[in-house]
């Protein structure tokens, strides 16, 4: 089945510092990538996806680009903010799994002053 | 303004007593879900619904019912909680599941405790 592996947090940062969140994913197919983050107190929201191989998702200066060849879909930004700190979650769908979810074990970033 | 609403947001029950938690959401969304969130583990689904009257079971659906009577809303229920139901909980919507550029829309969470 499809698996998302995500590396373990909690990642500290100091502001301004560049960020990369591993993500490699396991699927049959050809699914859909997503980032989402979850602030404190709060449900998950969408950051940004990738539906094809080679697809770069950007938003609020956060990137990843689809590897097919690499099965990976990091998350990078150049220079962080203490309002960054939240939960990352990679997450996949569609394939041969259709419309199911699935998420890796979440990364907490922690950005300092 | 578009929303999934989950209640309660905090729940401390004990073990064998029923309860239910609510979700709605208010943007016609055909697709619901509910996620549990436990520590290392991610979100893992629960249960899903594809429309009215259509519910199928996820990951993880031992010890957990859900029925979807109305389009807007899609209740979980524990006919008998036990302690390792404490967790997350998460309910989530979207147009039409989340292949390609549907966008899942979550709720805020409820905080479950099993005593």
């Amino acid at each position: 089945g499809n698996s998302v592996t995500q590396m373990e947090g909690p990642v500290t940062l100091s502001e301004e510092a560049f960020l990369t969140i591993n993500c490699t994913y396991t699927a049959t197919g050809y699914p859909s990538l997503f980032w989402y983050v979850q602030y404190p107190g709060e449900g998950l929201q969408l950051l940004l996806k990738a539906t094809k191989a080679d697809d770069k998702g950007s938003n609020k200066g956060f990137e990843a680009t689809y590897r097919k060849e690499t099965t990976s879909f990091h998350l990078e930004k150049g220079s962080v903010q203490v309002s960054d700190s939240a939960v990352y979650f990679c997450a996949l769908s569609g394939g041969n799994a259709g419309n199911m979810l699935t998420f890796g074990g979440g990364t907490r970033l922690m950005v300092k002053p | 303004e578009a929303q999934v609403t989950q209640n309660p947001r905090y729940l401390i029950t004990v073990t064998g007593k029923k309860l239910t938690v609510t979700c709605s959401q208010n943007m016609n969304h055909e697709y619901m879900s509910w996620y549990r969130q436990d520590p290392g583990l991610g979100l893992r689904q629960i249960y899903y619904s594809m429309n009215v009257e259509v519910t199928d079971k996820g990951d993880v659906p031992e010890g957990y019912k859900v029925s979807r009577k109305e389009k807007r809303n899609f209740p979980l229920i524990l006919e008998s909680p036990s302690p390792n139901q404490t967790s997350l909980y998460f309910c989530a919507s979207s147009l039409s599941g989340v292949v390609g550029n549907t966008e899942a829309f979550f709720g805020q969470g409820t905080r479950l405790t099993v005593v």
